[in-house]
């Protein structure tokens, strides 16, 4: 079984630039979470979606941050414009049931 | 507001030494609490899933406890390897289905 796919791996960018992250999930698995984890925290949620539908966005910095789900497979997610304090690893995570699946990450880091 | 700490931060042992991990979690109202692995540059692996009604759970050489009552978790890795050597995370979910809350994490370093 495949496991929870990111992309890029690593993101170097200037503040104020763009960024978006990509995610596939488990095939089959319905819930889809991005976390932030800044270098010595544990991860942060960021979003929770269910198929396609946003369950918990109350932690996102919707100013600058957003996501999407479409179909509810692939997810992305943008920064726009980032600042300094995003320089952070964005995890990726999905489950069917109790157990949460992580992906690589993707490691950001902003100058 | 669930909040969940980890004691000690950093942890250092010999090879073949038996160690305790502790997680704390401030709301006993808790769904499950899950033990994770993160290797440097790489994403969590998650070790065990206790539930609420569980008292613990193991696998191989890894035992987790859960006493609701005190708050508290352990992670319990016996005969310890230089392979272990990693973050280890715990993590709190207050319902079904929901995001997990962590801690930051203790990185363990065994020496051979």
């Amino acid at each position: 079984e495949a496991g929870v796919a990111q992309s890029p791996r690593y993101k170097i960018i200037e503040k104020r630039q763009s960024v978006a992250f990509w995610c596939n999930p488990i095939s089959g698995h319905a819930t889809l979470y991005w976390y932030q984890q800044i270098l010595g925290q544990g991860p942060k949620l960021l979003i929770q979606f269910q198929n396609n539908g946003v369950v918990d966005d109350s932690q996102l910095p919707k100013d600058r941050f957003s996501a999407e789900r479409l179909k509810g497979v692939d997810s992305t997610l943008k920064i726009q414009p980032a600042k300094l304090e995003d320089s952070a690893v964005y995890l990726c995570a999905s489950s069917h049931k109790e157990t949460q699946y992580f992906g690589p990450g993707t490691r950001l880091l902003v100058l | 507001k669930q909040e969940v700490t980890q004691i000690p931060a950093a942890l250092s042992v010999p090879e073949g030494e038996n160690l305790v991990l502790n997680c704390s979690f401030t709301d006993s109202a808790i769904y499950n609490l899950q033990w994770f692995r993160q290797d440097p540059g790489k994403g969590l692996t998650s070790l065990l899933l206790i539930q609420s009604s569980q008292r613990e759970q193991t696998s191989g050489r890894l035992n987790a406890s859960l006493d609701k009552s005190s708050g508290r978790s352990t992670l319990y890795i016996a005969a310890s390897q230089p392979g272990d050597s990693a973050t280890y995370l715990c993590a709190a979910s207050n319902q079904a289905g929901t995001a997990l809350i962590f801690g930051k994490g203790t990185t363990l370093s065994v020496s051979s």
